[in-house]
């Protein structure tokens, strides 16, 4: 069956140092995305790709990266950790642009900051 | 920033019974998508109603959406236990545009 698989699912790290999530699907979609999802802020965008070689910012970029050189991955790394980045951290993928199926999401990264 | 705004942000309820959640927002809308999240789990997508649509059903889940109200609400009927979770409305502004989420509702539904 086709998923989409987040790893680590735990992971702390310490200040200043870079940390890479990795997102895989299996789903053939060509859109994907990387959320955070924070105590009363719900979940915020970070950065998406329409594509290989195609990314983009979202809402909250400022300290992370994306990079897509296959379908299948969009791994989010956070250039130098800041506790401000605590957080769990969602990819999700979609087939469409029009979002007719809407989105399927992995389990998530917990990441915590020290 | 979030723009779809869930109401209530907590429910509990008791089995058997209907939960009803809400959702505003403030921009047109392309369509309009319901997730649960489950605690510690990822979102999973419920239903999607398009802007020019009114209601959907899907098996105990019924979504109204009222584009001059900018609102849309989400009715579980009979609730389980297993219904207790989060949910999330998320909304998409065009038809290439990334959804933008609420802050989703706490449903808690007692045995």
């Amino acid at each position: 069956d086709a998923e989409i698989t987040q790893s680590p699912r735990h992971k702390i790290t310490e200040t200043g140092r870079q940390v890479t999530l990795a997102c895989h699907q299996t789903w053939n979609h060509n859109n994907m995305f990387w959320y955070r999802q924070d105590l009363g802020h719900g979940l915020r965008l970070i950065h998406y790709s329409y594509g290989v070689q195609d990314t983009n910012k979202g809402e909250v970029s400022d300290g992370y990266s994306v990079s897509r050189s296959n379908t299948e991955d969009l791994p989010l790394t956070l250039e130098s950790a800041a506790s401000s980045q605590t957080s769990v951290y969602f990819c999700a993928s979609s087939e469409s642009l029009e979002g007719r199926y809407g989105y399927t999401f992995g389990s998530g990264t917990r990441l915590t900051v020290v | 920033s979030q723009q779809g705004e869930e109401d209530p942000q907590a429910l509990s309820i008791q089995e058997g019974e209907n939960a009803t959640m809400n959702c505003s927002y403030k921009t047109s809308i392309n369509n309009l998508q319901w997730y649960r999240q489950n605690s510690g789990r990822g979102l999973v997508h419920l239903i999607l109603i398009r802007s020019n649509e009114r209601e959907k059903h899907s098996g105990r889940l019924r979504v109204t959406l009222d584009t001059s109200k900018k609102s849309s609400s989400l009715l579980i009927t009979a609730s389980r236990a297993a219904d207790t979770a989060s949910y999330f409305c998320a909304r998409k502004d065009g038809a290439n545009s990334k959804l933008t989420f609420g802050k989703g509702i706490t449903l808690s539904v007692r045995p």
